[in-house]
């Protein structure tokens, strides 16, 4: 399957602690977005990347939040000392630059209990 | 600021029937975007909208774009149960190369 993975697709935390999740994108894709998506609303944009570099980040993005993506291809996102309120679905996605269709992975479901 | 706005947020309707998904934005953009969601799933593109009075057809789905009224429509026709999903649509921003997203449209289709 060559399409956007991404792992674990389930995790349950205990508030105060942290969690990194993994995205591997379409291997040609230059370009890799994160996004977080709450029951009944639309996904909202979190960062991006071309290539390695991080290029926007939302104001959603707090300190606690970090993302990298060496070397350009898988990328990983990162929530330090987790609150309830970061439970939520985290959606990776990857597309060209000329093309910006976007493909997504099957998310990350995070439950902060 | 930037808004991407769809009605209705639910729907239901008996197979057969047909039905529009409006969606309303609030700045300009160069393309929009249609995507399904099956409950617990990813998203799934249906169509990318590039130009003024772009209509891209796929089966009984049927996806339009008008800039000048900042409007796209999302178009069913003779509706089948196996359409029941949540269906966003979403603006691409020229400025910072960001999806903003309308709540999504949840559809029933009942048999």
């Amino acid at each position: 399957d060559t399409g956007v993975s991404q792992n674990p697709r389930h995790k349950i935390t205990k508030r105060g602690q942290n969690v990194t999740f993994r995205c591997d994108p379409i291997s040609e894709h230059n370009r890799l977005y994160w996004y977080r998506q709450t029951l009944g609303q639309g996904p909202e944009f979190l960062t991006y990347f071309q290539n390695e570099a991080q290029l926007e980040k939302s104001r959603l993005l707090s300190d606690r939040f970090s993302a990298e993506r060496p070397k350009g291809s898988f990328s990983t996102l990162e929530i330090q000392r987790t609150e309830q309120g970061d439970s939520a679905m985290y959606l990776c996605a990857s597309s060209f630059v000329s093309n910006y269709e976007q493909y997504f992975g099957p998310g990350t479901r995070l439950t902060v209990t | 600021e930037l808004k991407v706005e769809q009605n209705p947020l639910f729907l239901s309707m008996q197979e057969g029937k047909n039905y529009t998904i409006y969606c309303n934005y609030s700045t300009t953009s160069d393309r929009l975007y249609w995507y399904r969601q099956d409950p617990g799933k990813s998203l799934e593109s249906l169509f990318v909208l590039l130009s003024n009075g772009a209509v891209k057809q796929e089966g009984r789905l049927m996806a339009s774009l008008d800039t000048k009224a900042r409007l796209s429509t999302l178009h069913i026709t003779a509706a089948v149960h196996d359409l029941s999903a949540t269906y966003f649509c979403a603006l691409w921003t020229l400025n910072n190369y960001q999806l903003i997203w309308g709540a999504g449209t949840k559809l029933i289709i009942k048999p």
